[in-house]
């Protein structure tokens, strides 16, 4: 089947440094990608969403990138905090309707003081 | 409002015990869904409803069962435990588009002995 994965399973980054979480998607059908946070005992936590008529969207401290043309997915976060330590998973809205999300299998990122 | 609500926290059973997984949301929201989570694996949907009196399977559905008889709750009943659903579960709810965010509650974590 079509997977979303991520290049970087672990990601370690120094307080105030920018962060980038990679994600690669196969199904060209997806229209409507979503990252979420997940901290140790918690569910995962909506961050932002983009669809696919957009290439860029901005958040509060992060933007999500889109390339369609490679199927590639990426969140920045900027100044990272230790509070943004935590598992990064990206999804898309695939499975043949709108409402199955494909998860990928998650990256860790560390962020030191 | 309490968002999504998932009870309980945590579980063990022996193999062959069944048991319901019961979660609740108060925003409305006309789609639930839930997924199981194990190591390595991200998120796998388990089943889904797009409303009140509507279900269907999503990727990993055997061995479960759910129903939707109110907007409000979404449960799921594991039929004949087997340490094979050992794992932890989410539910998660969403507005009745589907390119909205899903919203997660805290998870079940299930120990099947």
């Amino acid at each position: 089947g079509e997977n979303v994965g991520l290049h970087l399973p672990t990601l370690s980054v120094q307080e105030g440094d920018n962060s980038i979480i990679n994600c690669a998607y196969s199904n060209s059908a997806s229209d409507y990608f979503i990252w979420y946070k997940q901290e140790s005992g918690k569910g995962p936590q909506f961050i932002i969403d983009i669809r696919s008529n957009m290439d860029k969207r901005q958040g509060q401290r992060v933007t999500v990138l889109l390339n369609k043309t490679v199927k590639h997915l990426s969140l920045q976060i900027a100044a990272t905090q230790p509070g943004d330590s935590a598992v990064y998973f990206c999804a898309e809205n695939s499975g043949g309707s709108n409402y199955k999300l494909t998860f990928g299998k998650g990256t860790l990122l560390t962020v030191n003081p | 409002n309490a968002g999504v609500t998932q009870t309980p926290k945590f579980q063990v059973l022996k193999t062959g015990q069944s048991m319901t997984l019961q979660c609740a949301q108060d925003m409305n929201h006309e789609y639930m869904s839930w997924y199981r989570q194990d190591p390595g694996m991200g998120l796998r949907l388990i089943h889904y409803s797009v409303g009140a009196g509507i279900t269907d399977q999503g990727e990993v559905p055997n061995g479960y069962n759910v129903s939707r008889s109110t907007t409000e709750d979404f449960p799921l009943r594991l039929l004949s435990a087997a340490p094979s659903q050992t794992s932890v579960y989410f539910c998660a709810s969403s507005k009745d588009r589907g390119d909205q965010p899903q919203h997660f509650g805290d998870g079940t974590r299930l120990s099947i002995l």
